[in-house]
């Protein structure tokens, strides 16, 4: 089946520092790419839909000069965590959908922890 | 390796009762997750079981049996719109989301 993967699985920083995380399709072409966030024993959360090509579309309460997400080819798509804070400390996944396919198409990523010190 | 199984593909009546089969093999365990997926839409969170028995929520519950590697989720009421695929995913320990490839659930009236 299709593959996403997301590149580092596991990152800490320092608080105040950036840290990007990369979401790959890697054997299909995917226009959207979800993000999402989970805290420990939480729900995943959605935190914004990425589009290739076009502005991504943040869910409410999600600050987007904090979370830069930019997807700037049908593979790709990048979260930048900006000036990190502990509390920024989370799970974030990422999902991708195939291009030209409808329903349910949805593949994804194995996830990428972040602790901020 | 680590894997998540659920049937492809399900068919239930509208107003009648369906319960989707999940069972895990994973390098530790963190809590198991079903989430709902309607067509072309982001998967949205259904339940979240760490401890065995049965949560239930609504016309929705969800049972664990960590002993079994086993869950399922039991949907009442069927109505057309739970026609969705039903994603189980499974955290490892290390806190990596294992995930099911989904049940698509087809509601007929």
């Amino acid at each position: 089946g299709a593959v996403v993967s997301q590149h580092p699985s596991r990152v800490i920083c320092k608080s105040g520092t950036s840290v990007k995380i990369e979401c790959r399709s890697l054997d299909f072409q995917a226009t959207t790419m979800f993000w999402y966030r989970q805290f420990p024993k939480q729900s995943l959360m959605l935190m914004a839909t990425s589009n290739e090509g076009s502005k991504a579309t943040y869910e409410q309460g999600v600050e987007k000069d904090k979370f830069l997400i930019n997807h700037a080819s049908l593979t790709l798509s990048t979260l930048t965590v900006t000036s990190a804070h502990p509390e920024d400390s989370s799970f974030y996944i990422c999902s991708a959908r195939e291009v030209g396919l409808g329903a349910g198409e949805l593949f994804f990523g194995e996830g990428s922890r972040l602790t901020v010190l | 390796g680590q894997n998540i199984d659920q049937p492809t593909e399900m068919t239930a009546t509208e107003g009648a009762i369906v319960q989707i089969n999940c069972t895990y093999q994973t390098s530790g365990f963190n809590g198991l997750f079903w989430y709902q997926q309607h067509a072309g839409e982001a998967p949205t969170f259904l339940s979240y079981n760490v401890l065995d028995g049965l949560e239930e929520k609504g016309r929705f519950s969800s049972f664990l049996s960590r002993s079994k590697g086993y869950s399922y989720l039991l949907l009442k009421e069927l109505q057309m719109k739970d026609s969705a695929s039903y994603l189980c995913a499974v955290m490892d320990s290390n806190y990596q989301l294992i995930w099911g490839a989904g049940t698509k659930l087809i509601i007929k009236p």
